[in-house]
């Protein structure tokens, strides 16, 4: 149980152009969904975090209107990187909160940006 | 708002030998501190977890520690074994909600030498 997969695995686009990064919950209701942003041999860092039904919560230094997040679903969020640069290259990956007494965080598999 | 401090950032062990990793936190509100093991190229998997109203707790070769008081936590492998070789994060979670972030360690890279 607890499966968390992330579509697409690696996407490579032309600079200018926007990407949109689906996560989803395959076995439980996501009440909680988190977007992070993780560089080359480092730890992850929290980019926002996304109730179902409400407006995400963007961290410090994450600019709310190039990183879209839309959790219309107990079961899918979407993360757009907009107007996508060669600094947005990365690789991103959602995790997913049933809340509650199931509010261990799980992890989708990633997904790795280049942006050309 | 939460630190958490990781060491060591590289581990090498013999297999069959154990592995320590070691974290502080700040928050003595923290609650929850779960532990993700990261293999090149994949998302973290959550590997053990542990809450604030026990002080430890055993997964077969894995288990994790935690003193309150002095605000750190530990895991531990035993019998280690080549595919225990990944990068290991420790996380603790902000005190007062289900909800709250999860603030990672810097992490440690496991190499296991067969």
């Amino acid at each position: 149980g607890a499966v968390v997969s992330q579509h697409p695995s690696r996407v490579i686009c032309k600079s200018g152009t926007s990407v949109k990064i689906e996560c989803r919950s395959l076995d439980f209701q996501a009440t909680t969904m988190f977007w992070y942003r993780q560089f080359p041999k480092k730890s992850l860092m929290l980019m926002a975090t996304s109730n179902e039904g409400s407006k995400a919560t963007y961290e410090q230094g994450v600019e709310k209107d190039k990183f879209l997040i839309n959790h219309a679903s107990l079961t899918l969020s979407t993360l757009t990187v907009t107007s996508a640069h060669p600094e947005d290259s990365s690789f991103y990956i959602c995790s997913a909160s049933g809340g509650g007494v199931t509010d261990t965080q799980y992890f989708g598999p990633g997904t790795r940006l280049t942006v050309l | 708002g939460e630190n958490v401090e990781q060491h060591p950032s590289t581990l090498s062990v013999q297999e069959g030998d154990s592995a320590v990793i070691k974290c502080t936190y700040s928050d003595s509100a923290s609650n929850y501190f779960p532990w993700y093991k990261q293999e090149l190229g994949k998302g973290p998997q959550l590997i053990i977890d542990i809450r604030s109203n026990v002080g430890e707790k055993k997964d077969q070769r894995i288990a994790v520690t935690l003193n309150k008081t002095a605000k750190h936590f530990s895991l531990h492998i035993t019998e280690t074994q080549p595919e225990d070789s990944a990068v290991y994060f420790c996380a603790a979670r902000e005190g007062g909600t289900s909800y709250g972030k999860l603030t990672f360690g810097q992490g440690t890279i496991l190499t296991v030498h067969p």
